[in-house]
């Protein structure tokens, strides 16, 4: 089955700076790739996704990388913000319609 | 704006007690997902239906936990009998079509504590 491994675990950043986090998954056949943000006692909130047939996408101060030859992709957050703070998912599915298989999550943190 | 809801909230049980968690999924939703997220780690999928149907349990443990979407709207998830570790945060997503992007979207969560 896909494993999706994501670092780092956690993440502090000064407010205004960048935050990158990566993400590797070992199935090939995984075409769909969301990214979700999960606040303190808050349910998981999608913030972006990309798809295999796109290398980058971006929303705002978020933008998604994906490399389907290397099998990772990365969120970047530009701008960090403190209600930026939060636990950051990554997964990965066979298609959008699939289970979702997580990583294990990056604890970000934005120091103002 | 719609939303996935959940009961309990929270929820203290002791072990070998039975327990069980209820989900709606927002309405139209056919896809019905029950996750388990320990604290610390990315929530792993233990059922997905497809209307009333199982599409894929084969990481819920069967010998103790059992679910149910009877028909093909609300979802049940029980345990019996809980163990100390099955605690943790169990999460309900339903997944929209086409029109929704297919985004999964996710309950508030049941907060499990076995003693």
């Amino acid at each position: 089955g896909e494993n999706v491994e994501q670092h780092p675990s956690t993440l502090s950043v000064q407010e205004g700076d960048s935050a990158v986090i990566k993400c590797t998954y070992s199935d090939s056949a995984s075409n769909y790739f969301p990214w979700y943000k999960q606040e303190l006692g808050k349910r998981p909130q999608l913030i972006i996704d990309i798809r295999s047939n796109v290398g980058e996408k971006k929303d705002q101060r978020i933008a998604v990388t994906l490399n389907k030859t290397a099998k990772h992709f990365s969120l970047h957050i530009t701008e960090t913000q403190p209600e930026d703070s939060a636990v950051y998912f990554c997964a990965a599915s066979i298609s959008s319609g699939d289970k979702l298989t997580f990583g294990t999550g990056t604890r970000l943190a934005v120091r103002p | 704006e719609a939303e996935v809801a959940q009961s309990p909230r929270y929820k203290i049980t002791e072990k070998s007690q039975a327990v069980a968690f209820w989900c709606d999924p927002i309405s139209g939703h056919a896809t019905l997902y029950w996750y388990r997220q320990i604290l610390g780690q990315g929530p792993e999928l233990l059922v997905q239906f497809q209307d009333e149907s199982v599409v894929d349990d084969s990481q819920l443990p069967k010998d103790r936990f059992s679910a149910e979407r009877l028909k093909g709207v609300d979802s049940t998830l029980k345990i019996q009998p809980a163990e100390l570790g099955d605690s943790a945060m169990y999460l309900c997503a339903s997944r929209g079509d086409r029109s929704s992007n297919y985004e999964q979207y996710f309950g508030p969560g049941t907060r499990l504590t076995v003693t």
